[in-house]
């Protein structure tokens, strides 16, 4: 079975600063790897996904992830924090159709 | 286009009762997956529907329940409703199941409260 793991369940930047959320798979095929983004009493909105297309994937906002075989890791970045990108992020990994999730990680941003 | 749209967004409830939540994908999307989010459980796989089928399902009790309608619209049922199915359900859909390809988009949620 499939499985994802969030590193830090929070995680606080300065507004600016560079944004790293870790996320570590386990997949015994070639996995399909998503970040989702939560905001306060709303569904989640898609950021990117990783299809095997590319290693790096550019999403929304300016959010970016890379896709590392050899560790297994599919970390989501973004160069300068802003404040709106305060919110609960998810990575989750596909198996057959149904999405497996991280515990997810919590964003604060500092002015 | 009209994202994923559920009803009723809040609902509570008391124990022992059963509640109906639904779902209505986007348009042209013929597959309906719900989730379950706790704090302590995070976001747990339900059931997928396509072409009014259930095509997979998580590891929830027989109390949880589903379907989908022609026009792929779904809905989900839990009876006798215990205080931990407290929780937010949401509804995602895409064209089709099965391929890790196709993006499932998320609709708000319901949230709901068992007292």
């Amino acid at each position: 079975a499939q499985s994802v793991t969030q590193l830090g369940s929070h995680v606080s930047v300065s507004e600016g600063a560079l944004v790293l959320l870790r996320c570590n798979y386990s997949s015994s095929v070639p996995p399909y790897l998503f970040w989702y983004v939560q905001y306060p009493n709303q569904g989640l909105q898609l950021l990117l996904k990783y299809t095997s297309a590319a290693t790096l994937v550019k999403g929304i906002n300016d959010f970016e992830a890379e896709f590392k075989k050899s560790e297994t890791s599919f970390h989501l970045t973004k160069p300068s924090a802003h404040m709106s990108d305060a919110a609960e992020y998810f990575c989750a990994v596909d198996q057959g159709g149904k999405l497996i999730f991280g515990q997810g990680t919590e964003l604060s941003v500092k002015p | 286009k009209a994202g994923v749209t559920q009803t009723p967004r809040y609902l509570i409830k008391t124990r022992g009762q059963q509640v109906t939540l639904s779902c209505s994908p986007i348009s042209g999307h013929r597959s309906v997956s719900w989730y379950q989010q706790t704090p302590g459980q995070g976001l747990q796989f339900l059931f997928e529907y396509f072409s009014e089928t259930q095509r997979n399902k998580g590891n929830f009790p027989g109390r949880f329940s589903g379907r989908q309608f022609s026009n792929s619209r779904s809905e989900m049922n839990v009876s006798t409703l215990e205080l931990g199915d407290s929780a937010l359900y949401l509804c995602a859909s895409s064209h089709r199941p099965g391929t890790g390809e196709e993006t499932q988009y998320f609709g708000p949620g319901t949230r709901l409260l068992v007292l």
